[in-house]
């Protein structure tokens, strides 16, 4: 079973600042969907970048990118520029490839980042 | 905004009632999954439904049942509930294209059971 870890329940960072969110997951297979989904108070959860594992490149999005590394199964969010904004919970969550099987995804537990004025 | 709508934004109910909640997808989309988010917690899977019928399941009980309609929307039904089964329920509708499918989420349901 896929598994996927945050291990910073809790981030802050100076408004303007640049901020790097952690993630590792555990998987057997080689094709894959990583995504980063942030959760505001209002509770929806907003897609904040996507990253297919099959691309070398790092997934960018204004000023949120990604830096995934395949092999160490690590997948970092940095947020520059920060905002009040973007202070919310962030969830880093797995999705498996492969056709014919649900296509759920697997969260980690969460970062509360907040945003110092 | 995600155009994924669910109603009722909040509920509560009694331990041994039933309660069912909705969840309208983003037009276009053809999957929706249903995930439930303990206080403090990331979401777990419930199930998911695709053209109407169930395509996987989490480790939750039987009791937890849900139902896809032609215009994909969706019902999540809890039954006997369970002081455990307070939580906020998230519904995630997709595009299944064959791979790249992102979920798009609503703003969920928050059941409280006493």
């Amino acid at each position: 079973a896929q598994t996927v870890t945050q291990s910073q329940p809790e981030m802050s960072v100076q408004e303007a600042e640049t901020v790097t969110l952690s993630c590792t997951y555990d998987t057997s297979e080689s094709d894959y969907y990583l995504f980063w989904y942030k959760q505001p108070p209002s509770r929806q959860m907003i897609l904040v970048i996507r990253q297919e594992a099959y691309k070398q490149q790092n997934a960018t999005e204004n000023r949120f990118s990604v830096n995934f590394q395949k092999a160490a199964k690590s997948f970092s969010l940095k947020i520059s520029d920060s905002q009040l904004g973007d202070a919310a919970m962030y969830f880093c969550a797995y999705r498996r490839l492969r056709s014919g099987s649900a296509r759920q995804l697997t969260f980690g537990s969460g970062t509360q980042l907040t945003v110092l004025p | 905004e995600t155009g994924v709508t669910q109603s009722p934004t909040h509920l509560i109910k009694t331990r041994g009632q039933q309660v069912t909640l909705r969840c309208s997808s983003q037009s276009g989309h053809n999957t929706v999954s249903w995930y439930q988010q303990a206080l403090g917690q990331g979401p777990q899977f419930i199930f998911q439904y695709y053209r109407e019928e169930e395509n996987g399941r989490g480790n939750f009980p039987p009791r937890f049942s849900g139902l896809q309609f032609p215009n994909y929307s969706s019902e999540l039904n809890v039954n006997a509930l369970e002081l455990d089964d307070s939580a906020l329920y998230l519904c995630a509708s997709s595009y299944r294209d064959g791979g790249q499918e992102t979920q798009y989420f609503g703003p969920g349901t928050r059941l409280l059971v006493l």
